[in-house]
């Protein structure tokens, strides 16, 4: 199948860390999004990358499409506990969108 | 606006009962996508529709059948209920990319917990 893996599956930081999530394929993507699902709700939708070495920002996350479309991450700067939650990316072809397994991120204050 | 609506919020079932999950969204999305969410292994795709009339299986289609007879709804059958299909199920829905809004975020609703006995 066309996997996405995503790592970590989990990370515990302290309010204020940085965090960062990874999101590898095995062959090129031709575009990637986000998604974040908080504790108990729905996945929403954060942003979509396109271009090769596409990077975008939305407040203190940072979304970063990799050079030759096969990975991408997102970084958080200076964590807060409202960023907890669980983030997915996903790769969105052949009318279907495929979901990385995500990672949970927890923050302690 | 409601967004996507789905109905029940939680379940229980006996094994081999079937149930309707109902799903509807008043975006007037042509795209519609059901996803199944267990612990540890994300979202899978069960079954989608890029339009009334019109379904295709996704990942995991074993055990679930879906109709689109209207843009509207896209209801999810499980005709035999088995505790693997314990799970949390999600709808969503997009314009389609076939109309020219390729690459759409997805509209979640939030979800039917559905516990199989």
């Amino acid at each position: 199948g066309q996997q996405v893996m995503q790592i970590p599956q989990y990370q515990h930081v302290q309010e204020g860390e940085d965090f960062t999530t990874y999101c590898n394929s095995s062959t090129t993507l031709s575009n990637i999004q986000w998604y974040k699902q908080r504790p108990g709700g729905h996945p929403v939708f954060l942003i979509q990358l396109v271009k090769s070495g596409e990077v975008k920002k939305q407040k203190r996350l940072t979304f970063q499409f990799g050079e030759a479309k096969k990975n991408s991450s997102l970084h958080i700067t200076a964590t807060q506990t409202t960023d907890v939650g669980t983030y997915f990316c996903a790769r969105w072809g052949f009318q279907k969108l495929v979901f990385g397994t995500g990672t949970r991120l927890l923050v302690s204050p | 606006n409601a967004g996507v609506t789905q109905t029940p919020k939680f379940q229980v079932l006996k094994t081999g009962q079937s149930m309707t999950l109902q799903c509807a969204q008043d975006m007037n999305h042509e795209y519609m996508s059901w996803y199944r969410q267990d612990p540890g292994m994300g979202l899978r795709l069960i079954h989608y529709s890029v339009g009334a009339g019109i379904t295709d299986q996704g990942e995991v289609p074993n055990g679930y059948n879906v109709s689109r007879s209207t843009t509207e709804d896209f209801p999810l059958r499980l005709l035999s209920a088995a505790p693997s299909q314990t799970s949390v199920y999600f709808c969503a829905s997009s314009r389609s990319e076939f109309r020219g809004h390729s690459n759409q975020p997805q509209h979640f609703g939030d979800g039917t917990r559905l516990s199989i006995l």
